[in-house]
Formats: structure tokens, C-alpha cells, sequence
């Protein structure tokens, strides 16, 4: 079945800090890949995707790039903010639905 | 737009009552989904829905009952609560299905206690 595998947490990291969250998934044919977000007491938000290999997905200066042939999608972020403080889930999507990781909390202190 | 709402926030149940929980979305999406989390275990799927009238089975549908009697809105049923249902349930809703470009857009939360 589908799976993913995202590095447990908490990553605790000083602001302007880089940011690698790791993501490997397990799945049969060519899923689509992404990172949520989710702020405290909130909803999950999407952050970024990747539909097909070799594509990057990039957004708030955070990005990830599908890579097939280590079965990939690690969040980067080249400097990071205390408002970056979250949990970030890492998931595919064959079909209709969504396989989250167990979610990984980034804490950035000032 | 209001995007996804549910009803309600928090709720605290005994063990073996009933209760529903309502999710309502106003973008016209085809799929709506329900999901629990639980600290460590990520979101787990329990049923979502493809159309109106539709409901189908994710990973985790034992204990709770849907239904999707208007395109805009997907009840979760709990008929007997037990303590292992306590959790976050999410709702989400998308355009389709099978396309990659479908990203789910997920409401608030509900709280639910069950002692």
C-alpha cells in the first residue's frame, strides 16, 4: 500500500537557520506529492506540490523537488522565522486520496 | 467565501452516546473527506465522499456512519462514542479526485472528548 516517512520531531532551530524536512514515500505507480502546514489550533493549509517527477514545488521561500529515483520530497528553507513555528505533514495522493506522514513540528525560537 | 466550516469546535461526550458532526463548504467541490488526528499518528482517513449520495470507506471507518445528502455538505455519525474516538476530527473538500492539481482545502477542527 502507500505510505509515507517524514522525520520525527520536534526540529528546533534558531531563527535564519536552514530548514530539511525529511519525506520518503512508498507507492505504486506516479502519485502526486505534498506539504501541509498546520498552525496551532488550526486547519491543515497546503504549502507546496509536486504532480510529476523532477518538478519543484516552491512557495513562501519554502520549496521540495519530486525526486522518483529515491522516492523523495524533502522541505527545505533556506532561512527560517519564528512565525515558520508548525507542524508540517508530508503526503501523496494516488486516486482520490490523501496518505499523510505522522507530521513533523519545526520550533523556531528568536 | 467561508472555504470549509464545521460544527461544531469542541464537544465532550459520554461513553455510548451519539452525536453528529457537521461539515459545510461553499466552493462547490465534488469530494469531501473526514479525517482524525491523533498526537504521533498524522491524519488518518475515515470515509469521504465523490459525489452527492455518495459515501466510501478510508482507513479507519469502524465506529462512524456518513452521509452526503446535499453536494455542499458531509455529516459524520458517532452511533455508540467510546473513549477511542477521542481526537481532532478534520474535514476537507476538493474539486475532484484523481488529477494531482486537486489539493484539499481542510476546515478548523473539531475537538472531540469522549470520557
Amino acid at each position: 500500500g502507500n505510505s509515507v516517512t517524514q522525520m520525527e520531531g520536534p526540529v528546533t532551530l534558531s531563527e535564519e537557520a536552514f530548514l530539511t524536512i525529511n519525506c520518503t514515500y512508498t507507492a505504486t505507480g506516479y502519485p502526486s506529492l505534498f506539504w501541509y502546514v498546520q498552525y496551532p489550533g488550526e486547519g491543515l493549509q497546503l504549502l507546496l506540490k509536486a504532480t510529476k517527477a523532477d518538478d519543484k514545488g516552491s512557495n513562501k521561500g519554502f520549496e521540495a523537488t519530486y525526486r522518483k529515483e529515491t522516492t523523495s520530497f524533502h522541505l527545505e528553507k533556506g532561512s527560517v522565522q519564528v512565525s515558520d513555528s508548525a507542524v508540517y505533514f508530508c503526503a501523496l495522493k494516488r486516486y482520490s486520496t490523501l496518505t499523510f506522514g505522522k507530521g513533523t513540528m519545526l520550533l523556531v525560537s528568536p | 467565501n467561508a472555504g470549509v466550516t464545521q460544527t461544531p469546535k469542541f464537544r465532550v461526550l459520554k461513553t455510548g452516546q451519539s452525536m453528529t458532526l457537521l461539515c459545510a463548504q461553499d466552493m462547490n467541490h465534488e469530494y469531501m473527506y473526514w479525517y482524525r488526528q491523533d498526537p504521533g499518528m498524522g491524519l488518518r482517513l475515515i470515509h469521504y465522499s465523490v459525489g452527492e449520495g455518495t459515501t466510501a470507506k478510508g482507513e479507519v471507518p469502524d465506529g462512524y456512519n456518513v452521509s452526503r445528502l446535499k453536494k455542499q455538505n458531509f455529516l459524520l455519525g458517532l452511533e455508540s462514542a467510546a473513549p477511542s474516538q477521542t481526537s481532532v476530527y478534520f474535514c476537507a473538500s476538493s474539486y475532484g479526485g484523481d488529477s494531482g492539481t486537486y489539493e484539499q482545502y481542510f476546515g478548523p477542527g473539531t475537538r472531540l472528548t469522549v470520557t
